[in-house]
């Protein structure tokens, strides 16, 4: 019940593409869904972020999209860039602490 | 003081060996986090400090993982008798209590056990 589930694994756009990367949850408890973007060698970056009371939230170029009764989200780069190029992780908070999925490692060409 | 920082950025070290890993959290932030990250895999939650106090610990923290934040500043993870499996980038994040409590990573530390 506490796994976060996230597909696909990779993904490959071109660029000006729009890459979807979905997550499902089990917990009903978890109240707060990030997402972060994570650069090799580096610590994950806070990008966008969620509560279960919003159905959608825009920041710049990121959205995520909320289903709660379906217990999934997602998350949607608009006009992606080969700077997109990351991996991407989403995120639920149970209680105090985190349960992050698995990551999708996206590669936009150039 | 900009963000977390960490030290050091990469460890080698052989098996049966004691580690020790320091954790800079932003200075405003009150609460600080340890996780272990695998490669292809999400950050797993080890341990959580609110100012001093070691508020939650994993399962994944055996008894041979400790953490400390003696003074509700920085903080340091030790892992005795270190073991292959204890491969893996530990990553320290910290964030202010509150509603949404945000949480700002640090570079991470990889550990090699040999």
């Amino acid at each position: 019940q506490q796994q976060v589930k996230q597909s696909p694994q990779s993904l490959i756009v071109q660029k000006g593409g729009i890459p979807i990367i979905n997550c499902a949850y089990e917990n009903t408890a978890f109240d707060y869904f990030p997402w972060y973007q994570q650069f090799p060698g580096k610590g994950p970056a806070l990008l966008i972020a969620i509560r279960p009371d919003v159905s959608e939230k825009k920041e710049g170029r990121f959205t995520i999209s909320f289903n709660k009764s379906a217990k999934q989200f997602s998350l949607h780069i608009m006009d992606s860039q080969p700077g997109d190029s990351a991996t991407y992780f989403c995120a639920a908070r149970g209680g105090q602490n985190f349960v992050f999925g698995p990551g999708t490692r996206l590669s936009v060409l150039p | 003081d900009t963000g977390v920082s960490q030290d050091p950025r990469h460890k080698i070290t052989k098996r049966g060996q004691n580690v020790t890993f320091r954790c800079d959290p932003i200075s405003e932030h009150n609460r600080l986090y340890w996780y272990r990250q695998t490669l292809g895999q999400g950050p797993e939650f080890l341990t959580y400090f609110q100012n001093e106090a070691q508020l939650e610990k994993s399962r994944l923290l055996s008894d041979r993982f400790s953490a400390e934040r003696p003074k509700g500043s920085f903080s340091t993870l030790e892992i005795q008798r270190t073991e292959q499996g204890d491969s893996a980038m530990y990553l320290c994040a910290s964030s202010l209590a509150g509603i949404y409590n945000e949480q700002f990573f640090g570079p991470g530390t990889r550990l090699t056990v040999l």
